[in-house]
């Protein structure tokens, strides 16, 4: 069962536009969402978080927007760069307890072209 | 800054015989994390340590088994290896529970298991 979904395994976008990845939870328990980009041959590479007492959190070209009764999060990019061309994972973790496992979706390959 | 390590970063090995992966954490992080990672899959959680104790486990199968020793470097040991077992997998480290609700994990390269 799929607790993190990215219905979306690719995305193609003009450079200077901007890019919209999305990713879909099941488990209500989840409160901390993070969103790493993977290029081939390497590990995921963090780039932002949230945690569920937001609604939004932005880092330069990258916002992410967290929607709980949906229990939808979106990673917009902008402006979109070639560079930005990658795997991108959403994950979730559930705070409570002891451990802080992540939950990962199975990726969107994004694409931006120049 | 310094980056999760780990070694081999690829290794190949014979259905039956046994692997053991290498993860040396980012300097003062705590806690490590080992992903499995099939073709066209997402990272499945394995196993975590915090201050060289068990804190989590996943779908790991028996034939496995992990530590994390006292400079807090972790070592995944695969015996009895299976084709299935081809994937890549990935150490993750973090400050664990000092912050109380955990930190970001930071990932390494991965190594990439091949058996035949």
């Amino acid at each position: 069962d799929q607790q993190v979904k990215q219905n979306s395994p690719s995305l193609s976008v003009q450079e200077g536009r901007i890019s919209i990845l999305n990713c879909d939870y099941t488990n209500s328990m989840f409160d901390y969402f993070l969103w790493y980009k993977k290029y081939p041959a390497e590990g995921p590479t963090f780039l932002i978080s949230i945690s569920s007492i937001k609604d939004k959190n932005e880092d330069g070209r990258f916002t992410v927007f967290l929607n709980k009764s949906a229990k939808h999060l979106s990673l917009h990019i902008v402006p979109s760069q070639p560079g930005d061309s990658a795997v991108y994972f959403c994950a979730a973790r559930n705070s409570g307890g002891s451990n802080y496992k992540l939950t990962f979706g199975k990726g969107t390959l994004l694409t931006v072209n120049p | 800054a310094a980056g999760v390590i780990q070694s081999p970063r690829h290794l190949i090995k014979e259905k039956r015989e046994t692997a053991t992966l290498k993860c040396y954490p980012i300097p003062r992080h705590d806690t490590v994390y080992w992903y499995q990672q099939g073709p066209g899959q997402d990272p499945q959680f394995l196993i975590s340590f915090y201050e060289k104790m068990q804190s989590d486990k996943g779908s790991i199968p028996d034939r496995f088994s992990a530590q994390q020793f006292s400079d807090y470097h972790s070592e995944l040991n695969m015996s009895s290896l299976e084709l299935g077992d081809s994937a890549l997998y990935f150490c993750a480290s973090s400050q664990g529970l000092a912050g109380g609700r955990g930190d970001t994990q930071y990932f390494g390269p991965g190594t990439r298991l091949t058996v035949l």
